[in-house]
Formats: C-alpha cells, sequence, structure tokens
C-alpha cells in the first residue's frame, strides 16, 4: 500500500528558503504514470496544488507548477532514495501553511494519496 | 485558471438528514469534478471523481452529479461519521484547483 510521509522544519524565517522531502514507500516512483506533488492548506486560501513531478528520463522528470508560485518553487525527485522534494524561495507569513504530499495518477489528476501534512510556520 | 466554488459554506444537519452540497467551476470542466472529504486534523480523502465515480470503499450514501459547470455532492442520509469538511476540485487542467469548502455540522 502507498504511503507517504512528510518531513522537514516546521518554523521558517521570512526571506528564508523552505526544503520539504517526501518519502514514499509501498509503490515505485519510476512509474511513469504516477505523479507526485505538493499541496498546502490554509484557513484563508483553502486547498492549494502548488506543484508535480512526474518520472521521466530526463533526471529533472517533468515538473509541472502552479502559475501564482511558479517563481519560487522547485520540485525535484531521487528514485534511488524513494523521495521527493519540495522547495520554496523567500517565505512570508502567507506560506503560512500545513503542507501535504501526494500522488495521482495519469489517469485522473485526483489525489489519491495524501501524506499527513507537515505545519509549516513562517516566523521570525 | 479554473475558479471553483461552493455553497454553502456551513450547514447543520442530523443524523439521516438528506445533504447536498453544491459545487460551480468557472468555465465547462466537462465531467472532471472530485469531491474530497476532511476530517479535522487529517488529510483530505477522495470520495468521487469525475463527477460520479465513487472511490472504492466509499459508501453508497454519498453520490455525484451534474456536467459543464454545476455539481453537487448529495449525501442520501447523514451518519455521524459524515460531519466533517468537503472540498470539490476540477481535475480536467492544471493548474488543479480546489473550492473553498463546505463544513457540515452538527445541528
Amino acid at each position: 500500500q502507498l504511503q507517504l510521509q512528510e518531513s522537514g522544519p516546521g518554523l521558517v524565517k521570512p526571506s528564508e528558503t523552505l526544503s520539504l522531502t517526501c518519502t514514499v514507500s509501498g509503490a515505485s516512483m519510476n512509474n511513469p504514470s504516477y505523479y507526485w506533488g505538493w499541496i498546502r492548506q490554509t484557513p484563508g486560501k483553502g486547498l492549494e496544488w502548488i506543484g508535480s513531478i512526474s518520472y521521466s528520463v530526463s533526471p529533472s522528470g517533468n515538473t509541472y507548477y502552479n502559475p501564482s508560485l511558479q517563481s519560487r518553487v522547485t520540485i525535484s525527485v531521487d528514485t534511488s532514495k524513494s523521495q521527493f522534494s519540495l522547495r520554496v524561495t523567500s517565505m512570508t507569513a502567507a506560506d503560512t501553511a500545513i503542507y501535504y504530499c501526494g500522488n495521482y495518477d495519469s489517469n485522473a489528476f485526483i489525489i489519491d494519496t495524501w501524506g499527513q501534512g507537515i505545519l509549516v510556520t513562517v516566523s521570525s | 485558471d479554473i475558479q471553483m466554488t461552493q455553497s454553502p459554506s456551513t450547514l447543520s444537519a442530523s443524523v439521516g438528514d438528506r445533504v447536498t452540497i453544491t459545487c460551480r467551476a468557472s468555465q465547462n470542466i466537462g465531467n472532471w469534478l472530485a469531491w474530497y472529504q476532511q476530517r479535522p486534523g487529517k488529510a483530505p480523502k477522495v470520495l468521487i471523481y469525475r463527477t460520479s465515480t465513487l472511490k472504492s470503499g466509499v459508501p453508497s450514501r454519498f453520490s455525484g452529479s451534474g456536467s459543464g459547470t454545476e455539481f453537487t455532492l448529495t449525501i442520501s442520509s447523514l451518519q455521524p461519521d459524515d460531519f466533517a469538511t468537503y472540498y470539490c476540485q476540477q481535475h480536467v487542467t492544471y493548474p488543479l484547483t480546489f473550492a473553498e469548502g463546505t463544513t457540515v455540522a452538527i445541528k
């Protein structure tokens, strides 16, 4: 059974960079039908899809980003460690949220499997 | 981006009630609409996709309908486990977008 687990800091200072990792178990990340993504949830904006990555022969994978965050976000994958990562630069208080990693497949872009979520607070 | 809206934002109901939640898309999304349930402190869980297809294990009291820009989620007989927040999401195109949610509370 596919399981996802987020890890990373719970507190980030304004203007700093957030780095989160999602560890995958129970499935191969090399399946080209799978997409590995990040979603965040805030009281003000609700659920927001940040972006996704899918396996490809290119080491960087195929990435898809929300245009609202694209200039600050990078998603990468390390299949040897069964992990994918999120990097968000220039963090502000508006980026305070619960960050979830998730999985979906190419048949329907619905988030089938979610991690438990990690609360990230931006504060000095 | 496709904007998603839901109504009502909150509803109060009793066990056994029939509950209907409406979701609207800012443009035609065909039948590419999913519904999620989220309980406090937990991640969302997908209930329905492609408007009316129930995920495996989801009780049959949940149903979805609609097409184009207007969709509904119906719970035929509300059970104690169903008091939660429900979100719709369009899954036709990037960026994937969610509505702001409907909280179903105990009356």
